[in-house]
């Protein structure tokens, strides 16, 4: 039971266009939801967050809206850059709990 | 302030085998949270750690288990390994429990299970 999906496995984005990364959950429980950033044999790196009150949230390039209504999210990146290309991983967790799920992962390429 | 580290790195097993993985927190934080890491499947929640209890678990079977230690260094056991169980296995640490606490991965192990 994916609780978090992450439909699109793979990305592929040219240098200085926008990619948009999507992300669908099931649980409306869910109140709190991250991205996480991976490079190859490193582990994942916390990128952005956004709270179920809110439902936009940016930091520099990286804006992720949050669609309640129909449980969606997405990751904005302007403009992506080579150094973007990596696999993303929605998550999300529910009030006080103690275990975030992930999604499946969807692997950005930004080509020069 | 040095980050996560999970040792071994690499390693490879046969069915039937049992091994025991190692990590070790970011100085200062509490809790330790595993994940099972396979193509397709994103990263599956194994189990969390805090002030060595554990808080939460993941639908694993028994034979994956884990502890923790007073320093907070947690170790992952997987008994009877199956080929299924091939996967990176992905330690976070965050200086509280609960899941509004940002994590902080570490690199991984690669098990490798023929």
């Amino acid at each position: 039971d994916q609780q978090v999906k992450q439909n699109s496995p793979s990305l592929s984005v040219q240098e200085g266009r926008i990619s948009i990364l999507n992300c669908d959950y099931t649980n409306s429980m869910f109140d709190y939801f991250l991205w996480y950033k991976k490079y190859p044999a490193e582990g994942p790196t916390f990128l952005i967050s956004i709270s179920s009150i809110k439902d936009k949230n940016e930091d520099g390039r990286f804006t992720v809206f949050l669609n309640k209504s129909a449980k969606h999210l997405s990751l904005h990146i302007v403009p992506s850059q080579p150094g973007d290309s990596a696999v993303y991983f929605c998550a999300a967790s529910i009030p006080g709990g103690f275990k975030t799920i992930f999604g499946a992962g969807t692997r950005l390429f930004v080509k020069a | 302030k040095a980050g996560v580290t999970q040792t071994p790195r690499y390693l490879i097993k046969t069915r039937g085998q049992q091994v025991t993985l190692s990590c070790s927190p970011i100085s200062g934080h509490r809790s330790v949270s595993w994940y099972q890491q396979t193509p397709g499947q994103g990263l599956q929640f194994l189990f969390e750690y805090f002030s060595e209890t554990q808080r939460n678990k993941g639908n694993f079977p028994g034979r994956f288990s884990g502890r923790q230690f007073s320093n907070s260094r947690s170790e992952m056991n997987v008994s009877t390994l199956e080929l299924g169980d091939s996967a990176l296995y992905l330690c976070a640490s965050s200086l509280a429990s609960g899941s509004l606490n940002e994590q902080f991965f570490g690199p991984g192990t690669r098990l490798t299970v023929l």
